[in-house]
């Protein structure tokens, strides 16, 4: 019964390639998000979708393209893995306004 | 914008010590404040938030007021375990057009030793 999962857990490729990951909730939420954490443990956001609707973005390179087939799915394609890509990719849900629960996170090793 | 300012780590403790790892904000508005605990290898979990002025989160013997005056929301614990080991991050919910984003601190890397 988790709430927010993702695959896959790890994830090592080499540069120039895409990869995908899969965040799927349970929790009944209408809002995913997509967080960057780097080396120094620091968290930023990258995406957000409401019921489907991107309205989040940030500063994010057009490489990275979040996909959301529907309210309990948002997928993050990467293409042309590059080494700063490097990093742990949480995948997060909430109701609008309302507590964010985050998945278990993905560690992106790009060699 | 907003921000976050935490305490920097890594901070190592003994047992039964007491804890504060303190938290300062920037915000326009009227943030949510929260806790968040990430154990080693894992995603963060919630560990206690509070949505308004004087409220007081607390969950497994954790405690943060959310002070408006001061605009901090320092994290304390009468007496770590080892168990307790981990890093602390200290978050804020702004809205950003009609969505809530979260600001992270730095986050604190806590180590109890036994």
């Amino acid at each position: 019964d988790t709430a927010v999962s993702q695959t896959p857990k790890y994830l090592v490729t080499q540069m120039g390639n895409d990869k995908s990951i899969k965040c799927e909730q349970n929790l009944g939420h209408d809002t995913m998000y997509w967080y960057k954490q780097d080396s120094k443990k620091f968290l930023k956001i990258m995406f957000s979708y409401n019921n489907k609707e991107l309205i989040i973005n940030e500063t994010v390179p057009n490489r990275f393209s979040p996909k959301s087939p529907d309210k309990a799915h948002l997928n993050l394609h990467i293409n042309s893995l590059e080494l700063g890509d490097s990093a742990v990719y949480f995948c997060a849900s909430s109701r609008v306004s309302d507590t964010q629960y985050f998945g278990p996170g993905t560690r992106l090793t790009v060699l | 914008g907003n921000s976050v300012t935490q305490m920097e780590g890594p901070v190592t403790l003994s047992e039964e010590a007491f804890l504060t790892i303190n938290c300062t904000y920037t915000a326009t508005g009227y943030p949510s404040l929260f806790w968040y605990v990430q154990y080693p290898g894992e995603g963060l979990q919630l560990l206690l938030k509070a949505t308004k002025a004087d409220d007081k989160g607390s969950n497994k013997g954790f405690e943060a007021t959310y002070r408006k005056e001061t605009t901090s929301f320092h994290l304390e614990k009468g007496s770590v375990q080892v168990s307790d080991s981990a890093v602390y991050f200290c978050a804020l919910s702004g809205l950003r057009g009609s969505a809530r984003q979260l600001t992270f601190g730095s986050g604190t890397q806590l180590t109890v030793l036994p």
